[in-house]
């Protein structure tokens, strides 16, 4: 099975930062990674599928990238709807796989 | 309006079954693989198996074998999700999620609301 480690755990930033959340894999998934954001309360929402791929609706502010074991997530000109937890979830095989997390709150 | 519609709250003892259902409605239920998702309080999320709407085939993960049955009534346009011999750390939201592709690539695009099992004795 295809561990997943995502870091930092926990992140505090201001309105209008940058920031970038790290995915690693255990194993090599090409570009088999995707990104889901989650707020309290709600069920996850696809952010970016394939490392890079914005699903419809997403604002170009969240950019994904990486290949192989390693993947970022970075989301510039932080909005408040941003602050959210961040999970990162390989498609490469089956069983399916999620990151164990990133919160995002506002410093 | 695509969407998948979960059953309500559970409360259950210890040891025994409870089962969740998931109706999707907005988009051709055949189409699309059904898999299960969930996320323990304050914890992260676990993926828990699939189910194909078509063949019926499923995969589950390595952990819950032997526990879990997923099930669909395409009539229905309904998925299921079975736990048995419910255990304390199976207190969760449960959700089923749509899995679509693009290209080779699959991706979770669609989630219900979740379902909320609590295991109390």
């Amino acid at each position: 099975d295809i561990q997943m480690t995502q870091s930092p755990s926990s992140l505090s930033a201001s309105l209008g930062d940058s920031v970038t959340i790290t995915c690693r894999t255990s194993q090599t998934i090409s570009t088999y990674l995707n990104w889901y954001q989650q707020k309290p309360g709600e069920a996850p929402k696809l952010l970016i599928y394939a490392t890079s791929s914005l699903q419809s609706g997403v604002p170009s502010r969240f950019r994904g990238s990486g290949s192989g074991t390693e993947f970022v997530l970075t989301i510039s000109s932080l909005h408040p709807e941003d602050f959210a937890t961040y999970y990162c979830q390989q498609s490469s095989t089956i069983p399916r796989s999620f990151g164990q997390g990133t919160m995002l709150d506002i410093k | 309006q695509e969407q998948l519609v979960q059953s309500g709250a559970e409360v259950k003892k210890p040891g025994a079954s409870v089962k969740v259902s998931c109706k999707g409605s907005g988009y051709p239920f055949n189409s699309h693989d059904i898999n299960w998702v969930r996320q323990a309080p304050g914890q992260g999320l676990e993926w828990l198996g699939w189910i194909n709407p078509i063949s019926g085939n499923t995969g589950h993960a390595q952990k819950l074998r032997g526990r879990v049955t997923l099930t669909r009534d395409t009539s229905m346009t309904t998925a299921y999700m079975e736990l048995s011999r419910l255990r304390f750390d199976d207190t969760a939201v449960y959700y089923c999620v749509r899995e679509s592709h693009w290209l080779d690539y699959w991706y979770f695009d669609l989630w219900g609301r979740g379902t909320l099992v609590t295991v109390s004795s």
